[in-house]
């Protein structure tokens, strides 16, 4: 059990909706990280969030936004839905600095239709 | 950008024996790399990791050997036993932001 706990497990939606996943970061970790997990892939970096600021973020559009709250839980939004969003959205949080170590949540499974 | 690949998708082996899966690394400045199992409808787990300054690190059954020459990671697992059945993602960071380029992944399947 890492601690990491994600919110939905599973959802659909249709393509030009919009839809919000959230996140709670293990224990005194303060950083989050977002990766978006296609079938049969290995996740991608979508973006990182440290002191409730972006710091780094990946090959993703604009309409992939997120927030960090002072707790250190994050949300993931995503505007515009593309059949391609569909995927495995994972949260995982870390210390920024130290071992580097992420601890992944179970995921957010997106559906888009 | 960073390309993290695995050569072998799928790797099948009988429990008991050892199991080596292999990754390669386009990155040379990369510092650190993490070997994640990942089982069905669950979230990747920490398994071992290593800094560019090592070349070898073992941990309860698993080795990780890094080859900086050839920017080449392997995962090695002893005694390889059902519970181990799963898919194994090699994964490296280039950068300061604890940013990780993971690979594609090797499904490991154990056969009793």
């Amino acid at each position: 059990e890492t601690g990491v706990t994600q919110s939905p497990t599973h959802l659909i939606k249709t393509r030009g909706q919009q839809v919000t996943l959230r996140c709670s970061s293990q224990s005194g970790h303060n950083t989050v990280s977002w990766y978006q997990q296609a079938l049969g892939q290995g996740p991608q970096f979508i973006f990182q969030y440290y002191r409730e600021e972006e710091n780094g973020r990946g090959n993703f559009p604009p309409r992939f936004s997120g927030l960090q709250f002072p707790n250190y839980s994050s949300e993931l939004n995503v505007n515009a839905l593309e059949l391609d969003d569909s995927a495995l959205y994972l949260c995982a949080s870390s210390f920024p600095t130290g071992t580097g170590e992420l601890f992944f949540g179970e995921g957010s499974r997106l559906t888009v239709l | 950008g960073e390309s993290v690949g695995l050569h072998l998708p799928t790797l099948s082996v009988q429990e008991g024996d050892n199991s080596i899966i292999n990754c390669a690394y386009s990155n040379s400045a990369s510092d650190y790399f993490i070997w994640y199992k990942q089982e069905s409808g669950k979230g990747p787990q920490f398994i071992i990791d290593i800094r560019s300054n090592m070349d070898k690190r073992q941990g309860q059954r698993v080795t990780v050997l890094l080859n900086k020459t050839v920017k080449h990671l392997s995962l090695q697992i002893a005694a390889t036993q059902p519970g181990d059945s799963a898919v194994y993602f090699c994964a490296e960071r280039a950068d300061n932001f604890n940013k990780f380029y993971f690979g594609s992944g090797t499904k490991l399947n154990v056969k009793p």
